[in-house]
Formats: C-alpha cells, structure tokens, sequence
C-alpha cells in the first residue's frame, strides 16, 4: 500500500534553514506529481509546492516562492523541501502528498511532520 | 490566485441530517475543485475530485456538484463518522489553493 513518511521537522530559529524529506513507498514513485502542503496550528490547508513526475517542473505558492525549493530523487523514492529564511509564520505541520496521477489532487498524504520557528 | 470561499464556516446538524457545504471561487475553475474531509490529528482525505467524481473508498452519500465558481458538497445522511472540517481545493492554475474550511459539529 502507498506509504509516505515526512521527516525533517523540528524546532528553528528564524532566518535558518530546514530540509524536509519524504520517503516514498508502495507505488511507481517516478510517475507522479508530488506536493507539499502545510497547516499552520489551529488553521487551514494552504498548498506549498509541487514537483512534476520527473523533475523538471516546480511550482510555488507566492508565500514561499524564493525561500522554499523542492526537489525530488527517483532513485531513493524521496521527494524533497528545502526551506531557507524561515519566518514564524512558516511554523505548521508540513504534509508530503501524493496526486491522482496526472491531476492535482491530493489521494495519499503522509502523516506530517511540524515546523515550529521560535527564538 | 483564486480565492475559495467556503459557507458556512460551522454546520450544526444531526446525525441523519443532510448537510450541504458551499464552495465559492473568485473566478472561473471550469470542474477542477475538490473535497476533502479532515478530523483532528489527522491527515485530509481526498473525498471528491473534478467537482463530482468520488474517489476510491468513498461512501455514495457524498455527492459533489456544480461548475465555473458554484460548488457543492452533500452528505445526504450525516453518519457519526462524517463530523469533521471539510475543505475545498481548485487545480484549475497555478497556485493551487484551498478554501477555508466547513466545520461540521453535531448539534
């Protein structure tokens, strides 16, 4: 069955830098999209980014366009999120998703993993 | 980027109830919005995806309607599992956003 596995969280200072990673199992991980969403303490879903099947095309919500990249490697089934110039406002559970192929939906999500950016 | 808003923000119902949840989008996103239903500590589950299309495992008693900026999510007979918060997500362009949430609470 399809399984993903964040893990990367933590406690941060504001201004540093964070590598979120996902681990991929149960599915052909080279054929679809992936998204990282987050959900801030007590709020809503926003979407964070996604990554084409194969790498080659990135997109970006407008919050993190320039701070955050994400990027994937087909050979570990690992898709991942670097975030730089944290904000406390970027303090959330940050999910990895998994799309119906093809469509930006989200079927799998993991289990999360929280960012918490505090001095 | 278009904006989902989501009414009401609270749903008090009964089990048995029917409960209608809109989705509104401050422009067109032609089919491409979803549904997801998230309960506390967990992950959202993808319910309905291109406005009426239910996804794998999901009940009959969601049925999802509407195109361009009008949607609608019906549970036609609340179960107690179904208390939760609902969203709403377009993929119609880049970025994708989500509405703001429905809270369904029993009454």
């Amino acid at each position: 069955q399809v399984q993903l596995v964040e893990s990367g969280g933590g406690v941060v200072q504001p201004g540093r830098s964070l590598r979120l990673s996902c681990a991929a199992s149960g599915f052909t991980f080279s054929s679809y999209g992936m998204h990282w969403v987050r959900q801030a303490p007590g709020k809503g879903l926003e979407w964070v980014a996604v990554i084409s099947y194969d790498g080659t095309n990135k997109y970006y919500a407008d919050s993190v366009e320039g701070r955050f990249t994400i990027s994937r490697d087909n050979f570990k089934n690992t898709v991942y999120l670097q975030m730089n110039s944290l904000r406390p406002e970027d303090m959330a559970v940050f999910y990895c998703a998994k799309e119906v192929r093809g469509l930006s939906v989200f079927e799998h999500w993991g289990q999360g993993t929280l960012v918490t950016v505090s001095s | 980027e278009v904006v989902l808003t989501q009414s009401p923000a609270t749903l008090s119902l009964s089990p048995g109830e029917r409960a209608t949840l809109s989705c509104r989008a401050s422009q067109s996103v032609s089919k491409y919005l979803a549904w997801y239903q998230q309960k506390p500590g967990q992950a959202p589950r993808l319910l309905i995806y291109d406005a009426s299309n239910r996804a794998t495992g999901i009940p009959a008693r969601f049925i999802g309607s509407g195109s361009g900026t009008d949607f609608t999510l019906t549970i036609s007979s609340l179960e107690p599992e179904d208390f939760a918060v609902y969203y709403c997500q377009h993929r119609s362009s880049w970025p994708i956003t989500f509405g703001g949430g429905t809270k369904v609470e029993i009454k």
